[in-house]
């Protein structure tokens, strides 16, 4: 089935380190990409996205995402992370075939980071 | 600029009660509306998207019904609540366009908790 893939449910880790989170796909054709945020107690917010172009795409926060159609992976990193990072994250996916704006998305990261 | 609220933020029901959730959105016309559900351990899940007054689709058969009275306002129903239909729902809104979605991006409400007992 069609589907979103996100590797890794629940990430902990120290202050300073770096992070990647993964994100695969299964849908052929053209797809726009996102990562969304959740931290504790907020809306979802966006945290970047990829539409064309460039396949290294840059968000707020200094998180950035590198889009590799071949491996059908949308993966979101930081090189350094801060305890304010702490939050939940979710890949989510546009399959412009479906001719709809719907997103599906992964099941998210739980991302804890140790001060 | 634009926001999307949602009402009421926390809701706790008996099984075979009715649900009536609520949507809106300010500073924009005409958007795309979606209903979404999460529910414990899983991702988010699309139930229902609207390009307009009226205009429903369902993307997966459940308990729910969705329905927009008004430009800006999208509500999620259920005559008789189910224990499954428990979990976070969140609405969200785009812009609509030509019906271009190649540069289509959502923005999420607050959600609302529903706990069905």
């Amino acid at each position: 089935a069609q589907s979103v893939s996100q590797h890794n449910h629940h990430v902990i880790l120290s202050e300073a380190a770096s992070l990647e989170l993964g994100c695969n796909y299964s849908y052929g054709g053209t797809v726009n990409l996102f990562w969304y945020v959740q931290y504790p107690g907020q809306h979802l917010q966006l945290l970047l996205k990829y539409f064309s172009g460039d396949p290294l795409v840059k968000g707020i926060k200094g998180f950035e995402a590198e889009f590799i159609k071949s491996k059908f992976s949308f993966n979101l990193r930081k090189p350094s992370v801060q305890w304010s990072d702490t939050a939940e994250y979710f890949c989510a996916v546009n399959p412009l075939s479906s001719n709809t704006g719907k997103l599906i998305f992964g099941q998210g990261t739980t991302l804890q980071v140790k001060p | 600029s634009q926001t999307i609220h949602q009402w009421p933020a926390t809701l706790v029901q008996p099984v075979g009660s009715p649900l009536s959730l609520e949507c809106t959105v300010e500073g924009t016309s005409n958007p795309n509306l979606y209903w979404y559900r999460q529910a414990a351990g899983r991702g988010l899940q699309l139930l229902f998207y609207s390009v307009g007054i009226g205009q429903i689709s369902s993307e997966v058969p459940q308990n729910l019904s969705a329905s927009r009275p008004q430009d800006r306002q999208f509500i999620l129903s259920s005559k008789k609540l189910l224990l499954s239909d428990s979990g976070f729902y969140l609405c969200a809104w785009s812009r609509a366009g030509p019906r271009d979605y190649r540069t289509d991006t959502q923005y999420f409400g607050p959600g609302t908790r529903l706990t069905v007992l």
